[in-house]
C-alpha cells in the first residue's frame, strides 16, 4: 500500500515553455501533499504544501506565479512549471501524507531540464 | 526552528555487517515524528522507519532499527546484515506538530561491499 505515482519521470523542454508534473496517490486518501527540490548530491528543499480544496503554502523564496500548484482532489496534486528557464533545471519530487503518523511517501521523481 | 544534521557524508560497509548511521536533531517541540527515507540512484525516496517522540521503544522495521535516545537528541538508523542493495543515500527527517512538511538532513551515502 501507500504508492505514489509521479509523471513524467523526464521532460526535457524549451526554454519558454510550461511544464506540467502531475503526483497522484494511488491506495490512499492524501489530506496533503508536498512539492520538494533536489538539486545534484543535495537534500530535498520544500517549496510548497498543498491541502486538498485550499491554494497552497509556499515556502519563502518560492515563487507562487512561477510554479502552479493545484490540488483538486485527495488523490490528484499538480505542478505547474511555467515559463521555464535553464535554471529552473532540477529533480522535482513529489510526496503524499494521509495518516496520523504523518508518515510521507513519496513519487519517483521528475527530472526537468530546460533547453 | 528545527533542525536535522548528518554528520557522516559518506559510510563503507561490508556486506553481512551492520552499520550504524547517525542523525541528530534540534527542536523545541514536545511532539515530533522522525523518519528515515533511501533514496537509490533512481532517485525515488522509499520510506524506512518512523519513531514517535513518545514512542517507548525503538522502531523497528525488519533490517532496519532506530537507535532512539531522546536525551541526546539522536535518532540513528541501525542496518543490520547489509546488502548490496542497501547502497543508496539516507536521509533523515523530522517533523512535528506546527508543521507537517519534513526537514530533511543532508544525507549519507552507503556503500555496500563485496
Amino acid at each position: 500500500g501507500a504508492v505514489v505515482s509521479q509523471h513524467p519521470s523526464r521532460v526535457i523542454c524549451k526554454s519558454g515553455t510550461s511544464v506540467k508534473i502531475e503526483c497522484r496517490s494511488l491506495d490512499f486518501q492524501a489530506t496533503t501533499m508536498f512539492w520538494y527540490r533536489q538539486f545534484p548530491k543535495q537534500s530535498l528543499m520544500l517549496m510548497a504544501t498543498s491541502n486538498e480544496g485550499s491554494k497552497a503554502t509556499y515556502e519563502q523564496g518560492v515563487e507562487k506565479d512561477k510554479f502552479l500548484i493545484n490540488h483538486a482532489s485527495l488523490t490528484l496534486s499538480t505542478l505547474t512549471v511555467t515559463s521555464a528557464h535553464p535554471e529552473d533545471s532540477s529533480f522535482y519530487i513529489c510526496s503524499a501524507s494521509g495518516d496520523s503518523k504523518n508518515i510521507q511517501y513519496f513519487g519517483a521523481g521528475t527530472r526537468l531540464s530546460v533547453l | 526552528a528545527q533542525k536535522i544534521t548528518q554528520t557522516q557524508p559518506g559510510m563503507f560497509v561490508q556486506e553481512k555487517e551492520a552499520v550504524t548511521l547517525d542523525c541528530t536533531y534540534d527542536t523545541s517541540d514536545p511532539s515530533y515524528g522522525l523518519f528515515w527515507y533511501k533514496q537509490p540512484s533512481s532517485g525515488e525516496m522509499i520510506f524506512l522507519i518512523y519513531q514517535g517522540s513518545y514512542d517507548q521503544q525503538n522502531a523497528t522495521e525488519g533490517r532496519y532499527s532506530l537507535n532512539f535516545q531522546k536525551a541526546r537528541k539522536s535518532a540513528n538508523l541501525v542496518i543490520s546484515a547489509s546488502q548490496l542493495g542497501d547502497s543508496a543515500m539516507y536521509f533523515c527527517a523530522m517533523i512535528n506538530t506546527g508543521r507537517r512538511a519534513l526537514t530533511f538532513g543532508s544525507g549519507t551515502r552507503l556503500q555496500v561491499q563485496p
